[in-house]
């Protein structure tokens, strides 16, 4: 069954630092999705994204964060100086078109900011 | 304003019992309600959905969820639970064809 991949599963990462986290979403699906769970709270929406351009994003989603999709397969979630409240899972999913309202979510990106 | 209840944080059943969670939603319309499931260190799975139609839905594992209108809520359940159904639940509401919205989640202990 197709599914969504992220890497890498775990990062830690110093303070400051940039961090890009990578997506392949399920091949022909057209709406991509960000979302961050901090440990012990609930999955948020960070960002949505079609037809190469953001949809929708939340307050969550500031300048430090961008996300693009370079070559038509990857989807990627750019943190550009990582602050330690940034230290969250990070899922990526996907929704296949217009009519189909599942979104199929990815195992995860561990990000430590230490 | 689109928002998710699950009142239970945590609870704890015993193996073989039956199970439900409960899931209440605010939304002005009929939304999207999704039950996913993620096991420790995990990614989200979606165990079911419902988008219209016939108000209980079935979903993997043995899970079913029960639409109500008239008390805005999506409850899960199962009628007898294993081991490895210990996870954490998030109810998850949709408004259109994008974000989801998800509940705080409740997490699923469970007694041999």
């Amino acid at each position: 069954e197709p599914e969504v991949t992220q890497t890498p599963s775990h990062q830690v990462t110093q303070m400051g630092q940039e961090v890009i986290l990578r997506c392949v979403p399920i091949s022909n699906h057209l709406y991509f999705y960000w979302y961050r769970q901090i440990l012990g709270q609930k999955v948020e929406f960070l960002v949505s994204f079609y037809n190469n351009e953001i949809s929708e994003k939340s307050e969550i989603f500031d300048d430090q964060f961008s996300v693009e999709r370079p070559d038509g397969s990857n989807f990627t979630l750019k943190i550009r100086s990582t602050k330690l409240e940034d230290s969250a899972m990070y899922f990526c999913a996907s929704r296949p078109r217009q009519g189909e309202n599942t979104i199929y979510f990815g195992e995860g990106s561990w990000l430590t900011v230490v | 304003a689109q928002s998710v209840t699950q009142p239970d944080i945590h609870i704890t059943v015993s193996e073989g019992a039956s199970l439900e969670l409960r899931c209440n939603y605010s939304y002005g319309a009929t939304p999207y309600l999704f039950w996913y499931v993620q096991s420790p260190g995990q990614g989200l799975q979606l165990l079911l959905k419902y988008f219209s139609g016939d108000t209980l839905v079935q979903g993997i594992k043995g899970f079913e969820a029960e639409f109500k209108r008239s008390q805005s809520s999506f409850n899960l359940r199962k009628p007898s639970v294993h081991w490895s159904d210990a996870a954490e639940y998030f109810c998850a509401l949709s408004g259109g064809y994008n974000k989801l919205i998800f509940g705080a989640g409740t997490r699923l202990a469970v007694h041999p």
